[in-house]
């Protein structure tokens, strides 16, 4: 079984470009998660996938959106970097309907620097 | 409001003692937590969570007791060792939310003294 992975692991981006993060569930998980953690903060909902369609959004503006493909896999894409959107990107995957209350389980995070 | 809190923000505890790190969430509506534990440079790493119709909940050298009357969370690690220095953060889940949004606290660094 193979857990979450992410890439790349780590990123250089500048301000108004725009980026694209990859996350590859667990083996056999449906839902994809994506938070973002900034540094010395917890992480922060951004949204969710399920069955690939959005299933839930924290408060993060449009530019930040996601696609979640067949094989559950999933990408976070980010349009107009600003600085602020400096951090660690966290894919989870769970397994089961969204809602219920399946453990999610953390990849590696890919680590955005926007300059 | 969606917050959850820890009460401190380091805990030094000399090795082979037991941890107790704690964590206040505001929203009663809550029924479900977890906690993780983060290394430097990884992802989250779940240890064990706990719902709301449970008190109490054992894993391997972990204890997670839940107090729902003053809305507190704590996380006791038995024989604390070097290799649980980390970041821990407590999670919790609205029972009225139809999506799996966790909500973080800010973390506690345990530093464990050889």
């Amino acid at each position: 079984e193979t857990g979450v992975t992410q890439s790349p692991t780590h990123l250089i981006k500048t301000r108004g470009q725009q980026v694209t993060l990859r996350c590859s569930s667990q083996s056999g998980h449906n839902t994809v998660s994506w938070y973002q953690q900034a540094l010395g903060q917890g992480p922060q909902f951004i949204f969710q996938y399920y069955r690939e369609e959005e299933n839930g959004r924290g408060n993060f503006p449009p530019r930040f959106s996601g696609l979640q493909f067949p094989n559950y896999s999933s990408e976070l894409n980010v349009n107009a970097l600003e600085l602020d959107d400096s951090a660690l990107y966290l894919c989870a995957s769970s397994l089961g309907l969204a809602g219920v209350r399946e453990t999610q389980y953390f990849g590696p995070g890919t680590r955005l620097l926007v300059l | 409001g969606e917050s959850v809190g820890l009460h401190l923000p380091t805990l030094s505890v000399q090795e082979g003692d037991n941890s107790i790190i704690n964590c206040a969430y505001s929203n009663s509506a809550s029924d479900y937590f977890i906690w993780y534990k983060q290394e430097s440079g990884k992802g989250p790493q779940f240890i064990i969570d706990i719902r709301s119709n449970m008190d109490k909940r054992q894993g391997q050298r972990v204890t997670v007791l839940l107090n729902k009357t003053v809305k507190h969370l704590s996380l006791q690690i038995a024989a604390t060792q070097p290799g649980d220095s980390a970041v821990y953060f407590c999670a919790e889940r609205h029972g009225s939310s139809n999506t799996g949004k966790l909500i973080f606290g800010q973390g506690t660094t345990l530093q464990v003294k050889p």
